[in-house]
C-alpha cells in the first residue's frame, strides 16, 4: 500500500521561497509521475506540476517561472519550491502519484494523495 | 491551454436520487479525464480515470461517460456518504481541473 507523507514550512513571509517534500513509503518509485497540487482556502485544485525520473518534469504555464519541482531518488522523495510567495500562493499543498497504466505506462490521473499542508503568505 | 467548465457549481439532492455533474473541456480531450470526490479537509480521492472506467475500490453506483469535449460524471443513487465536492480533470495537454461542483443535501 503506497503511502505519501509530506511536510514543510507552514508560515512565510512574502518574497520567501515556499519549500515542501514528499516521502513515497511502500511502493515502486521509478516510472511514476510525481505531482504537485494546491487549493486556496475555499477554492478548487490547482496542478502545479509534476516529475518522472523516465521523462522529467511539466510545470503549469502560468507558474512556471516560479515552480521548481526534483527528486531524490535515493530516498524516495521530491520536492516543491516556490520563489517569490504572495498571500495568492496561500494554499493547502498536496503530493500526489500519477496512475500510469498500460503498455505505454500512460498517465490515467492521481490515485494516492499525501495529507496536504497548509502554507500561510503573511508579513 | 486548456479550460474545464462544471455544472453545477452547486447541487441540491437526497438520499437515492440520481445526480448528473457535466463537464466541458475548451478544446477536444479524448477520453483523457478524470473525477475526484473531496470532503471537507481531506485530500481528493480518485472515482473514475479515463473517462469512464471506475478506480479500485469505488462503488458501482458511480459511473462516467463522454469524448471529446463533454463528460458526465452519474452518481445512480445517492448515498449519505457521497455529500461531497467533485471536480473534473483533463490530462491530454498538461493537467486541468474543473471548478467543482458541490453536492448537497436538499
Amino acid at each position: 500500500q503506497v503511502q505519501l507523507q509530506q511536510w514543510g514550512a507552514g508560515l512565510l513571509k512574502p518574497s520567501e521561497t515556499l519549500s515542501l517534500t514528499c516521502a513515497v513509503y511502500g511502493g515502486s518509485f521509478s516510472g511514476y509521475y510525481w505531482s504537485w497540487i494546491r487549493q486556496p482556502p475555499g477554492k478548487g485544485l490547482e496542478w502545479l506540476g509534476e516529475i518522472s525520473d523516465r521523462i522529467g518534469t511539466n510545470y503549469n504555464p502560468s507558474l512556471k517561472s516560479r515552480v521548481t519541482i526534483s527528486l531524490d531518488t535515493s530516498k524516495n522523495q521530491f520536492s516543491l519550491r516556490v520563489n517569490f510567495v504572495t498571500a495568492a500562493d496561500t494554499a493547502v499543498y498536496y503530493c500526489a502519484r500519477g496512475l500510469m497504466l498500460g503498455p505505454h505506462f500512460d498517465y490515467n490521473g492521481l490515485d494516492v494523495w499525501g495529507q496536504g499542508t497548509t502554507v500561510t503568505v503573511s508579513s | 491551454d486548456i479550460q474545464m467548465t462544471q455544472s453545477p457549481s452547486t447541487l441540491s439532492a437526497s438520499v437515492g436520487d440520481r445526480v448528473t455533474i457535466t463537464c466541458r473541456a475548451s478544446q477536444t480531450i479524448s477520453s483523457w479525464l478524470a473525477w475526484y470526490q473531496q470532503k471537507p479537509g481531506t485530500a481528493p480521492k480518485l472515482l473514475i480515470y479515463k473517462a469512464s472506467i471506475l478506480a479500485s475500490g469505488v462503488p458501482s453506483r458511480f459511473s462516467g461517460s463522454g469524448y471529446g469535449t463533454e463528460f458526465t460524471l452519474t452518481i445512480s443513487s445517492l448515498q449519505p456518504d457521497d455529500f461531497a465536492t467533485y471536480y473534473c480533470q483533463q490530462y491530454n495537454d498538461y493537467r486541468t481541473f474543473g471548478q467543482g461542483t458541490k453536492v448537497e443535501i436538499k
